[in-house]
Parts: structure tokens; C-alpha cells; sequence
């Protein structure tokens, strides 16, 4: 499997504008995490899907961040609309329940959205 | 709730060295910790999982121990490398069935000096 793949890799936009983020999960993964990471607040988990169905959404900060999932092969975390504080990295990650009883990787995370917004 | 403190912010080493990564969490009800390795630019990798009734996890040259009444964990690395220089985090587990719901410390970054 490729892994997560996420797009875009970098992106830069100006305040006010919609910015989509886009996962791709592990085939056959059924948790889907959303998490960003800053410098000042580390990561912090925004949202998580189990079976495409949004789970637990307290980590999200603003109503102008929704995210969806409308199959397992794909979600998105949009932000509408975009301000400089929250330039940040954005994370997804997937696993899939049943393995939580093992000692080794159990979660994977994608490389990142780098999200500027000046 | 819930915080994750990881200390030293920064550690640098000769090669070779054995080192300690620490991390300590305030609530000891966890389900389990993970240790995960982070390179500059590049996403997380989960390096070992220890879940909340072990006392220990090993892989290759890396041994995590929890210690979950003293809410403390440590990773060792045992003749670091070069190639060991990365950013370290912890992370604990708040369900017992979802590894991925996780709590992070903000991170110790790991210099290894050839």
C-alpha cells in the first residue's frame, strides 16, 4: 500500500479564502484522524471518523472547520474562511480497530498539508 | 486534563552514546503509550506501543518502559546513530480500542553527532 497520501503537500493563501485539505487512508483502515501541528500548541487531534462517520469533532476549533468523509477512501478538512492563525500542518492518520492489542505500529500518519495563510 | 510534558526540549549526543528520552503524563488512567519518531518535513512514525498493563516495550535498539502510577515513561536508545536524529514524541492513549485518539508531548528533537 502507498499509505496515507494527503494534498496538497504545501499550500499558501490569503486570508478570507476556502482552503480544502484532502486524505487518502490505508485501504482498509476504518479510523481516520485529522490532527494539526504547530509549534506553539504541538498536535492536537481535530477529528476522527470511524467507519465514515464522524466520531469525535471536540478538537475542532472554529465552526469556519468542517471535515468530511464521504466514503472510506477519502475525506477532506475544509476551512472557510482561512486566517493567518491557522497556518499550520495538518495531519491525517489511519488504523484499524482490532489491532489496538499489538506492540507495533498500529497508526499511520501522512506526510502533512503545509498550510500558509498570509 | 490530560497534559504530556517531555523533557529535554533538545538533546544532543556523540555517536554511539546510550540516551533516555523522558516523558511524563498527569493522569495515569491511560489505555496505552506510544513513542513516535518525526523527521524534519515528514509525517509521524510509531515506534512502539505499550499498552497500559506492560511494563515494557522492545524493538531493535529502542526499549520503552511505562511506569503508569508514577506517570512517567522513558525510551531508551542504546548506541545511537546518526541516523537516530530525529524529533521523539510520546503519546497517550485515552480509548482502549483506538490507538489513534492520542494525547502528544510537544516533542523532544534528538541530535546525534557523527
Amino acid at each position: 500500500d502507498a499509505g496515507v497520501i494527503q494534498s496538497p503537500r504545501h499550500e499558501v493563501t490569503e486570508m478570507g479564502q476556502e482552503v480544502t485539505l484532502r486524505c487518502k487512508p490505508i485501504s482498509g483502515h476504518d479510523y481516520l484522524f485529522w490532527y494539526r501541528q504547530t509549534m506553539m500548541r504541538g498536535l492536537e487531534l481535530l477529528i476522527y471518523f470511524n467507519n465514515n462517520v464522524p466520531i469525535d469533532d471536540s478538537g475542532m476549533p472554529e465552526d469556519r472547520f468542517s471535515a468530511k468523509m464521504p466514503n472510506a477512501s477519502f475525506s477532506t478538512l475544509k476551512i472557510q474562511p482561512s486566517e493567518p492563525r491557522d497556518s499550520a500542518v495538518y495531519f491525517c492518520a489511519s488504523s484499524l480497530s482490532g489491532t489496538y492489542l499489538l506492540s507495533g505500529n498500529t497508526i499511520y500518519f501522512g506526510e502533512g498539508s503545509w498550510l500558509t495563510v498570509v | 486534563k490530560q497534559e504530556v510534558t517531555q523533557i529535554p526540549a533538545a538533546l544532543s549526543v556523540p555517536e554511539g552514546e546510550n540516551l533516555v528520552l523522558n516523558c511524563s503524563f498527569t493522569d495515569s488512567a491511560i489505555y496505552n503509550l506510544q513513542w513516535f519518531r518525526q523527521d524534519p518535513g515528514k509525517g509521524l512514525t510509531s515506534l512502539l506501543l505499550i499498552q497500559s498493563s506492560q511494563r515494557e516495550q522492545t524493538s531493535g535498539r529502542l526499549n520503552a518502559s511505562l511506569d503508569k502510577s508514577s506517570g512517567r515513561s522513558t525510551l531508551y536508545i542504546a548506541a545511537s546513530q546518526p541516523g537516530d536524529s530525529a524529533t521523539y514524541l510520546c503519546a497517550v492513549g485515552e480509548e482502549a480500542s483506538n490507538t489513534g485518539k492520542l494525547i502528544f508531548g510537544q516533542g523532544t528533537t534528538l541530535q546525534v553527532k557523527p
